[in-house]
């Protein structure tokens, strides 16, 4: 059984561009999250998809967004890239409420 | 607010030296305790669910347990390959998925 999957691995961007990551969750899964990973804050949820709608929201500001499709895939968007958006950005896929959430190996996002 | 806190931050351990990992929450209505390792560079791989007071579960060298407050992940004879960061999360917010994360405890061990 495939894993969660991201793409790309890592991108490198300069300062006010935007950026777009993909995530594919297990098959099956319909739940997505999208969480942020830094040295100093360590992993901060972003945002959950559910059946293409966002249920859960976290508290980074308006720049940060994002879709699901009818296959639960997602994507997630950074508009406006500042330096501190360099982190790892992470997805992860579950099948029931309060179950494990299982991760992709994440996307690296240098901003420069 | 909803908190997890692990500790100690880093732990270094010769190899064969037993420890235990802490991990203490303030969530309200606790749905679920996961831990998690996490390798340098790579996405969080999932090892454990907790549900209730007095549950345990264990996975070659690693136990983990919980009580009302906190939980646990015992390391018994670690070898080098169980280097690595340990995430504990729970769902929170009343979300049944968002979940937080502790900031995790960086365990090496020596040969």
């Amino acid at each position: 059984k495939a894993g969660v999957t991201q793409t790309p691995r890592y991108l490198i961007k300069t300062r006010g561009q935007q950026v777009t990551l993909s995530c594919s969750p297990i098959s099956g899964h319909r739940s997505v999250s999208w969480y942020q990973q830094t040295p100093g804050q360590g992993l901060q949820f972003l945002f959950e998809y559910f059946s293409e709608t966002q249920r859960n929201k976290g508290n980074f500001p308006g720049r940060f967004s994002g879709r699901q499709f009818s296959n639960s895939r997602s994507e997630m968007n950074v508009s406006t890239l500042e330096l501190g958006d360099s982190a790892l950005y992470l997805c992860a896929s579950s099948s029931k409420p309060d179950t494990e959430a299982f991760f992709g190996q994440g996307t690296r996002l240098t901003v420069v | 607010e909803d908190q997890v806190t692990q500790s100690p931050e880093a732990l270094r351990l010769q190899e064969g030296e037993s420890s235990s990992l802490n991990c203490s929450y303030t969530v309200s209505g606790l749905r679920g305790l996961f831990w998690y390792r996490q390798d340098p560079g790579k996405g969080p791989e999932f090892l454990f669910t907790l549900y209730s007071a007095g549950e345990e579960k264990e996975k070659e060298r690693l136990k983990a347990t919980l009580t009302k407050k906190e939980s646990f992940l015992h390391i018994t004879a670690p070898k080098p390959e169980d280097s690595a960061t340990y995430l504990c999360a729970a769902p929170s917010g009343g979300s049944n998925y968002k979940l937080t994360f502790g900031k995790g405890t960086l365990l090496t061990v020596n040969p």
